[in-house]
This record gives structure tokens, sequence and C-alpha cells, in this order.
């Protein structure tokens, strides 16, 4: 079955480089049509999508925060990293990855990562 | 950018009730629409795509409509199980955008 999870540091510190990796099983991006993206969820607030890369390399970033964001994978290791630096603490959130297998819907989900940034 | 806007922001109910929750896209999307659902703490969860197809594994009473810029999704018998946050998400253009969701509470 498909599964993602995400993975990094609960803490960061304002200003600080953010690596979160989500690591998943049940299908590969290497193939033709599979996509991960990342979406954020600040709490008690709505989703907020990040980024996406695709199974032919393809990325795709957020309007407002492609200057700070990195999306990249490794199809031999089955992840997909997040980079978002000059992190901020209105970045406090859940991190989730999502897979995509049609069109841009979100058919599957990690259950999320909680980062906060705080000095 | 796409903007979302869902209404209403909340909305009591009872079990057995019908509930609409609707979502209003500020371009046109076609049908590239999906719905949500979100439990606290969890993860949300793809119930309905392309604005009217039921996600497997979805029970059948929900159901989506709409294209273009109006969009509705309908509990036809509200469950215990389906109070809870709803958000709508275009899926037509970059960047991908959300609604601000509909809380689905008890009455």
């Amino acid at each position: 079955q498909v599964t993602l999870k995400e993975s990094g540091p609960a803490l960061v510190k304002p200003t600080q480089t953010l690596t979160l990796t989500c690591t998943f099983s049940g299908f590969s991006l290497s193939t033709s049509g599979m996509r991960v993206s990342w979406i954020r969820q600040p709490p008690g607030k709505a989703l907020e999508w990040l980024a996406r890369i695709d199974w032919d390399d393809d990325k795709f970033y957020s309007t407002s925060l492609k200057t700070r964001l990195t999306i990249s994978k490794d199809t031999s290791k089955n992840q997909v990293v997040l980079t978002m630096t000059n992190m901020d603490p209105v970045d406090t959130a859940t991190y989730y990855c999502a897979r995509i297998s049609y069109r841009n819907y979100f058919d599957y989900w990690g259950q999320g990562t909680l980062v906060t940034v705080s000095s | 950018d796409i903007q979302m806007t869902q209404s209403p922001s909340s909305v009591s109910a009872s079990v057995g009730d019908r509930v609409t929750i609707t979502c209003q896209a500020s371009q046109g999307i076609s049908s590239w629409l999906a719905w949500y659902q979100q439990k606290p703490g969890k993860a949300p969860k793809l119930l309905i795509y392309a604005a009217s197809s039921l996600q497997s594994g979805v029970p059948s009473r929900f159901s989506g409509s709409g294209s273009g810029t109006d969009f509705t999704l309908t509990i036809s018998s509200l469950q215990p199980e389906d109070f809870a946050t709803y958000y709508c998400q275009q899926a037509n253009s970059f960047p991908l955008t959300f609604g601000g969701g509909t809380k689905v509470e008890i009455k």
C-alpha cells in the first residue's frame, strides 16, 4: 500500500534553513505520471500548497515562497526533500507531503510533521 | 493566483441532516476541483476529485457538483464520523490553492 512519512527537525531558529524529508513506499517516482507535493498548515489555519516535483524532475513552486524553496528527489531512496531558507516564526506549521497520481489531486498524505520556528 | 472562497466557514448540524458547502473560484477552473475532509490532528483525506468524482472508498453520501467558478459539496445524511473540517482545492493551474475551510460541528 502507499505510505508517506515526513521527517525533520521539530524546532528551528529564525533565519535558519529547514530541511524536510518525505520517505514513501508503494509507488515509484520514476513512474510516468507520479508526483509528490509539499503542503503546510499553520496551527488552526488553512492548508497552503508549497511545491511539487514530478517523475521527470519538473518542479513547481508557490508564487510567494519560490525564492525560499527547493524541492528535490532521490528516486533510489524513495525520498523527496524540501528545503526552506530564512525561516521565520510565521513559518510555524505542520508540513505534509502528499502524492499526486492524477492531475493535481492529493490522493495519499503523510501524517505531517510540526515545525516550530522560535529562538 | 486563483482565490478559493468557501462558505460558510462553519455550520452546525445534526446527525441525519443534509449539509451543503460551497466553494467559489476567483476565475474559471473548469472541473478541476477537489474536496478534502480533515479531522483534528490528522492529515486531509481526498473525498471528491474532478468536481464530482468520488474517490475510492468514500461513502456515497458525499457528492460534488459544479464547474467553472461555483462548486458544491453535499453530505446527504450526516453521520457522526463526518464532523470535521472540509477544504476545496483548485487543481487547474499553479500555484495550487485551497479554500479557507468549513468546519462541520455538532448541533
